[in-house]
């Protein structure tokens, strides 16, 4: 069974940083492309960025660009978001979601989510 | 960047009628790249359509998708209780991925 478990939410000051992880099974992690999506509080779903199998290709949202880093371990069968520079705007639930890649980038297995919350 | 439009934002209908959702491209979705989810309260999404038509593992034939280009539509053929929740279309033909900002369907 694919499980996706998102960890590392929390409460951030607006300028601080945090770590979240997911952490993959019952896939052969390092064959796929991993994903983070958020979605903010009564809003819709925003694609944050994506990394390929091998870890060689990597792409972020305009909103996040040089704050957030996707980053992957395909040996610890994990993939992690390190956030920093954090805004207000950024609060929301993470999830992290599977693609096959090579163009089928459609996000067919997703956590259950982490909430962060930006606030002073 | 390709934007999305979801179209109606809410649907009520009955359970046993037909649904259907609409989304619009700001330009040409490259190789019908696009798919579709469904989200509950409390839950992460669902994928339901991807390739616009082909559904996804274990999704019921009540769920089709449709479309090329820039339209596409989403069609549930008789709603089930549990088919009342909000969907999606996201396009990923393209960087940035992006998701049309949802169509809640509601029990009239």
């Amino acid at each position: 069974e694919v499980q996706l478990v998102e960890s590392g939410g929390g409460l951030v000051k607006p300028g601080g940083s945090l770590r979240l992880s997911c952490s993959a099974s019952g896939f052969t992690f390092s064959s796929y492309s991993m994903n983070w999506v958020r979605q903010a509080p009564g809003k819709g779903l925003e694609w944050v960025s994506s990394i390929s199998s091998s870890g060689t290709y990597i792409f972020y949202a305009d909103s996040v660009k040089g704050r957030f880093t996707i980053s992957r371990d395909n040996a610890k069968n994990s993939l992690y978001l390190q956030m920093n520079s954090l805004r207000a705007e950024d609060t929301a639930v993470y999830y992290c979601a599977r693609a096959l890649g090579h163009g089928y980038d459609y996000l067919d297995y997703w956590g259950q989510g982490t909430l962060v919350t930006v606030s002073s | 960047e390709i934007v999305l439009t979801q179209s109606p934002g809410t649907l009520s209908l009955s359970p046993g009628e037909r649904a259907t959702l609409s989304c619009r491209a700001s330009q040409s979705v490259s190789s019908s790249y696009l798919a579709w989810y469904q989200q509950k309260p409390g839950q992460a999404p669902r994928l339901l359509i991807y390739g616009a038509s082909s559904r996804a593992t274990g999704i019921p034939d009540r769920f089709s998708g449709s479309g090329s280009g820039t339209d596409f539509a989403l069609t549930i053929s008789r709603l089930e209780p549990e088919d009342f929740a909000v969907y999606y279309c996201q396009q990923y033909g393209n960087s940035p991925r992006t998701f049309g900002q949802g169509t809640k369907v509601e029990i009239k």
